[in-house]
């Protein structure tokens, strides 16, 4: 089964500047998805941003960017001129690419993300 | 807004109890997805429902059941509830199954 691991609890930042969140997982497939969700107070669940396992170049979404490393099983998120209304809870979420087996999210556990004004 | 449409936002039942959550997938999404999010489990995938028929399971316990209508709308269904039920519980849908999940707001179950 894969797994998520998301290693830091809780990270800080000062507004404007820039920070990275750390994902790592496993499995032993070749071909799957990763993402990043948001979860604000209000507890909505928001995506920000996806990346395929077969595509080499790192997804990127305005402010938003990851850094893949298939081979080390890594997927971190990067942050650029953080925002206030960027604190939240951020998801790292495994996807297999094999239909057969259903296309449920494996969630790692959360970083609560604080940006100071 | 995602427009998946998860109702009620916010249940308060009793233990031995039985409840029933609703959700209505985006316009077009065939699958559907149900999450529970506790704060000792994190968050959890429970069933997938794809075009009426059941996709696949996750850690859904034996008293849980869910279905997708004709209408593609999903109901799932809680009973004999216990404390440790209380969650915040998610729908998600997708167009097709290898499409991002897009998220409900989810509704939150609290069991007194």
């Amino acid at each position: 089964a894969q797994t998520v691991t998301q290693s830091q609890p809780e990270m800080s930042v000062q507004e404007a500047e820039t920070v990275t969140l750390s994902c790592t997982y496993d499995t032993s497939e070749s071909d799957y998805y990763l993402f990043w969700y948001k979860q604000p107070p209000s507890r909505q669940m928001i995506l920000v941003i996806r990346q395929e396992a077969y595509k080499q170049q790192n997804a990127t979404e305005n402010r938003f960017s990851v850094n893949f490393q298939k081979a080390a099983k890594s997927f971190s998120l990067k942050i650029s001129d953080s925002q206030l209304g960027d604190a939240a809870m951020y998801f790292c979420a495994y996807r297999t690419s094999w239909n057969n087996a259903g296309n449920m999210l494996t969630f790692g556990g959360g970083t609560r993300l604080m940006v100071k004004p | 807004d995602s427009g998946v449409t998860q109702t009620p936002k916010h249940l308060i039942t009793a233990t031995g109890q039985r409840v029933t959550l609703r959700c209505s997938p985006r316009s077009g999404d065939l699958s559907v997805y149900w999450y529970q999010q506790s704060l000792d489990q994190g968050l959890q995938f429970l069933i997938q429902y794809y075009n009426g028929e059941e996709r696949a399971k996750g850690n859904i316990l034996e008293r849980f059941s869910a279905q997708q209508f004709p209408d593609l709308h999903s109901e799932l269904n809680l009973s004999s509830l216990e404390l440790g039920d209380s969650a915040l519980y998610f729908c998600a849908s997708s167009s097709r199954g290898e499409q991002p999940q897009h998220f409900g707001d989810g509704t939150r179950l609290s069991i007194l």
